[in-house]
C-alpha cells in the first residue's frame, strides 16, 4: 500500500493561514491524494482531493508538487473550529477503501 | 441528504450481552463500511460491503458480525465482547467501493463501552 507521512502535530494562530504537509514518495501515477479531517468527538469528514493539479474548494486548497511526491493542504484563515486531526490518504485504483494513517493534530490558538 | 446516521450514539453493554449497531444512508451509495477507533488513534477498517455483499473482512473476530439488509442499511451485531472492544465505531458510505476519485461520508459514530 502507498504510504503517507505527516507531522504528528502543528499549531496555528487564529485567522492565520495554515499549511499542512504530506509526503507520499511512493505514490503511483494513478493515485489520488485525499484529505479528511476529524473534529473532536465527530466522525471524519471529507476536505478535498486531487490528482495532479492544485484544487480549491470552500474549505481549503490542495497544492500538489510537480513530481507528486508531496502535497500541502492549505487552510486560508484558521478558525478555532478548524482544530482537528487532518489525514492525508492516497486513493489508489481498484476497490481499495479509505485506510487512515496517523494524521496531523492541528491546534488553533486564539 | 448527505448524512450517514448511526444509532445509538452511546452504548454500554455487558460481556454476555447481545446488541446491534445501526447505520443508515439515503444517498444511493453502494459501498458501506465499518471502522473501529480507539482513543487518540486513527480509524481502523473492519468491514466493507459492496452492493450488499461482504467485500472485505479485515480479520475481525467473529464476536463482531456485520449485516447489510438492503442498500441503505448496515448493522453490526455484537456478542460476547471484551472490555478491550470499547471504542468509537464509525460507519461510512461512498458511491462505490474504491475511493480513488470520490468522497466517503461518515456518521458521528457509536461510543461503545463494554463492562
Amino acid at each position: 500500500d502507498a504510504k503517507t507521512t505527516q507531522p504528528n502535530s502543528m499549531e496555528s494562530n487564529e485567522e492565520e493561514p495554515v499549511h499542512l504537509p504530506c509526503n507520499h514518495s511512493t505514490i503511483s501515477g494513478t493515485d489520488y491524494i485525499h484529505w479528511y479531517r476529524q473534529l473532536p468527538s465527530q466522525g471524519p469528514e471529507y476536505v478535498i482531493h486531487g490528482l495532479t493539479s492544485n484544487v480549491n474548494n470552500r474549505m481549503a486548497s490542495l497544492a500538489i508538487a510537480e513530481d507528486r511526491k508531496s502535497s500541502t493542504l492549505i487552510l486560508h484563515r484558521a478558525t478555532l473550529r478548524d482544530a482537528a486531526v487532518y489525514y492525508c490518504i492516497l486513493g489508489p485504483s481498484g476497490n481499495t477503501p479509505l485506510v487512515f494513517g496517523k494524521g496531523t493534530r492541528l491546534s488553533v490558538i486564539a | 441528504d448527505t448524512e450517514v446516521t448511526q444509532t445509538p450514539k452511546h452504548l454500554v453493554m455487558g460481556m454476555t450481552n447481545k446488541k446491534s449497531l445501526k447505520c443508515e444512508q439515503h444517498m444511493g451509495h453502494r459501498a458501506m463500511y465499518w471502522y473501529k477507533q480507539k482513543a487518540k488513534k486513527p480509524p481502523e477498517l473492519m468491514f466493507v460491503y459492496s452492493y450488499e455483499k461482504l467485500s472485505i473482512n479485515e480479520s475481525v473476530p467473529s464476536r463482531f458480525s456485520p449485516e447489510c439488509p438492503n442498500s441503505s442499511l448496515l448493522n453490526l451485531h455484537l456478542h460476547a465482547l471484551q472490555p478491550e472492544d470499547s471504542a468509537l465505531y464509525l460507519c461510512a458510505s461512498s458511491p462505490g467501493q474504491g475511493i480513488r476519485n470520490t468522497e466517503a461520508f461518515f456518521g458521528q459514530g457509536t461510543r461503545l463501552t463494554v463492562v
